[in-house]
Formats: C-alpha cells, structure tokens, sequence
C-alpha cells in the first residue's frame, strides 16, 4: 500500500494558462474524490468517480475544470484558462466500498500569478 | 456550503493536557469522519463514526456523536507536541454511501512542549 499519490506537488502559472494534475489512488480503492482547499477553510467537494464513471459535479466544478478517469486506475483534474481564483489546494482522496474512511493525497499546490 | 463547524476555532494547550474539540452538523448523516491536516499537507483518517454509534475509541482518540443535537466531539488524551495540527471533522450524506464528504473550517490545535 504506497497510499495516494498527486503530482505535481506544486504548480505556479500565468493567469490564462492550462494546466493538469495527475492523481494515482490506492491500486484496490475504486471511489476517487477531488476536492479543493483555500487558505484557513475545509476542503470543498469537486467530483467524485466510481471506477471510471464520474457520478457527480459540484456547482464548483465549472466549465474550464474537467476531469477523467479513463481506465478506472488514475485520475487527472484539468483547469483550463485559469484565474486567480483558482489558486488553492487540489485534494485527492480515494476509498473502497463500503463505510470506511478517506485516503488523502498530499496534495498539489496551485498558485495563479 | 460548510455542513460541519468545529469549535473552537483554535485551542492552545500544553503537553500532557486533553483537547476537545466539538463538531455541530445541519443534515442528517450516515457518518461522521475526523481528519488530521499537518500544515501544507494532505489529510489523515482518524475515525469514523457511524449515526447509530454513540461513541468510539481509537488509542488516545475518543469520539461521541449526538445525533439529537447533530454534534460530535473528539477528545485527545494525554497530549503530544506531535498532535499539532488542524483538525477537520466531515459528514458523509445519508444516500447510503459515505462518498462525498463535506468539511467543517477545521480547529487549529496547537499543544506547547
């Protein structure tokens, strides 16, 4: 079990620019959740796949965020033309079925210039 | 929106001292996490704790759900310097699955060598 990984750790952009993060869950867990973390708050739910299917969007989610999970394995969250906005902690976490706990990634840090 | 609110915002105890740290929740729920963050970094599980659970012990960990008045409380034992963190509690929805969670802002414990 190596956990969750995220990659990059860290991202620095240009307002406008594209940019992509990868997430590996744990290899047996087939629920993968992205969330998303500012400064001095909770996480906030962004979508949620089972296996492959993507079963749910948040109102956050909008149209220059979208994400995939082709093969069920990993996952990658793409933010389009991003804004200053955009700048916070991109959480991944993954579980198996069942009423069991979260597995967090550390993270990739995104900061907006 | 934030289902969960921690309270206190931030506590500051010394070492060998107990925190409690309490959770109040809108909704009804099927469950009832707690998470660690150490700052920067991802979250860590810490207990779950299931709406027809009353209380539940994990090594120096303690949580009680009220599910009456939609609170929880943890309470940490016999406190290390190493507990230093933001500590996160989070509702999984009553659908019959726990796969979004939804965090309160966190309480900043901070325990003094």
């Amino acid at each position: 079990d190596t956990g969750v990984s995220q990659d990059p750790r860290h991202k620095i952009t240009k307002r406008g620019q594209n940019v992509t993060f990868r997430c590996d869950p744990i290899s047996e867990h087939n629920r993968l959740y992205w969330y998303r973390q500012t400064l001095g708050q909770g996480p906030e739910f962004l979508t949620y796949f089972q296996n492959e299917a993507q079963l749910e969007k948040s109102r956050l989610l909008s149209d220059r965020f979208s994400a995939e999970r082709p093969k069920g394995s990993f996952s990658t969250l793409e933010i389009q033309r991003t804004e200053q906005g955009d700048s916070a902690m991109y959480l991944c976490a993954s579980s198996s079925s069942g009423e069991r706990g979260n597995h967090f990634g550390p993270g990739t840090r995104l900061l907006v210039l | 929106s934030q289902q969960g609110e921690e309270d206190p915002q931030a506590l500051s105890i010394q070492e060998g001292e107990n925190a409690t740290m309490n959770c109040s929740y809108k909704t009804s729920i099927n469950n009832l996490q707690w998470y660690r963050q150490n700052s920067g970094r991802g979250l860590v599980h810490l207990i779950l704790i299931r709406s027809n659970e009353r209380e539940k012990h994990s090594g120096r960990l303690r949580v009680t759900l009220d599910t009456s008045k939609k609170s929880s409380s943890l309470l940490i034992t016999a406190s290390r310097a190493a507990d230093t963190a933001s500590y996160f509690c989070a509702t999984g929805n009553s659908g019959g699955s726990n796969y979004k969670l939804t965090f309160g802002k966190g309480t900043l414990l901070t325990v003094n060598p």
